[in-house]
């Protein structure tokens, strides 16, 4: 069985601060990895996806992610917060033998950016 | 661009009253899902749809929900007998193909509160 734990249902930054945003999965098999986002009054929208492979990955809007197998963490970063950052994240697993379709969220991490 | 639509919005209902959820996928799609998300809970998996029939369905998908493609647009979920415990957030999504290759959109979400 897979699940995701996201540390933090809220996170706090300044304009132009590191954002991080945790995950850690747990997995009976290598799992496919994703970071969703939602914007207000908006559906999930993909962020960025591990399969295999590189194990740092980028995203759009300047996030990425990394995949630490021996930490069983994915966590989301970006150098630089801008206002329009501000939205709820979520991060999923999905295991590699089902492949995308069965999802298994976290409970989401909602960051608000000041300025 | 394109992208899943869902309507309506918002929805309330009295307990025990039938209702129905609709989504237009994204026109070139094939593979249609419905998840859902409990407030303060995670999003979660409920069924997966592909070539008119369940491809997959998780154990809160029981007898009381049903999905149907009624036209070549639209993608309904219907549940029978709404039970307060079915107030949530409801979210389509599609994807172009399944398996290890399908990135899936979604759609902005209805949310459903039962009385």
């Amino acid at each position: 069985a897979q699940s995701v734990t996201q540390l933090g249902s809220h996170v706090s930054v300044s304009e132009g601060a590191l954002v991080l945003l945790r995950c850690n999965y747990s997995s009976s098999v290598p799992p496919y990895l994703f970071w969703y986002v939602q914007y207000p009054n908006q559906g999930l929208q993909l962020l960025l996806k591990y399969t295999t492979g590189a194990t740092l990955v980028k995203g759009i809007n300047g996030f990425e992610a990394e995949f630490k197998k021996s930490e069983t963490s994915f966590h989301l970063t970006k150098p630089s917060a801008h206002m329009s950052d501000a939205a709820e994240y979520f991060c999923a697993v999905s295991p590699m033998n089902t492949g995308f379709q069965k999802l298994v969220f976290g409970t989401g991490t909602r960051l608000l950016v000041s300025p | 661009e394109p992208e899943v639509t869902q309507t309506p919005s918002h929805q309330v209902t009295q307990m025990g009253q039938e209702v129905i959820l609709r989504c237009v996928p994204i026109s070139n799609h094939l593979y249609f899902y419905w998840y859902r998300q409990i407030l303060g809970q995670k999003v979660e998996f409920l069924v997966s749809f592909y070539n008119n029939e369940i491809s997959e369905k998780s154990e809160i998908f029981d007898d009381q929900f049903s999905v149907e493609r009624p036209d070549g647009s639209n993608f309904t979920l219907k549940i029978r007998s709404t039970k307060l415990e079915d107030s949530a957030m409801y979210f389509c999504a599609s994807s172009e193909s399944g398996g290890n290759t399908g990135e899936l959109f979604f759609g902005e979400g209805s949310r459903l509160t039962v009385l």
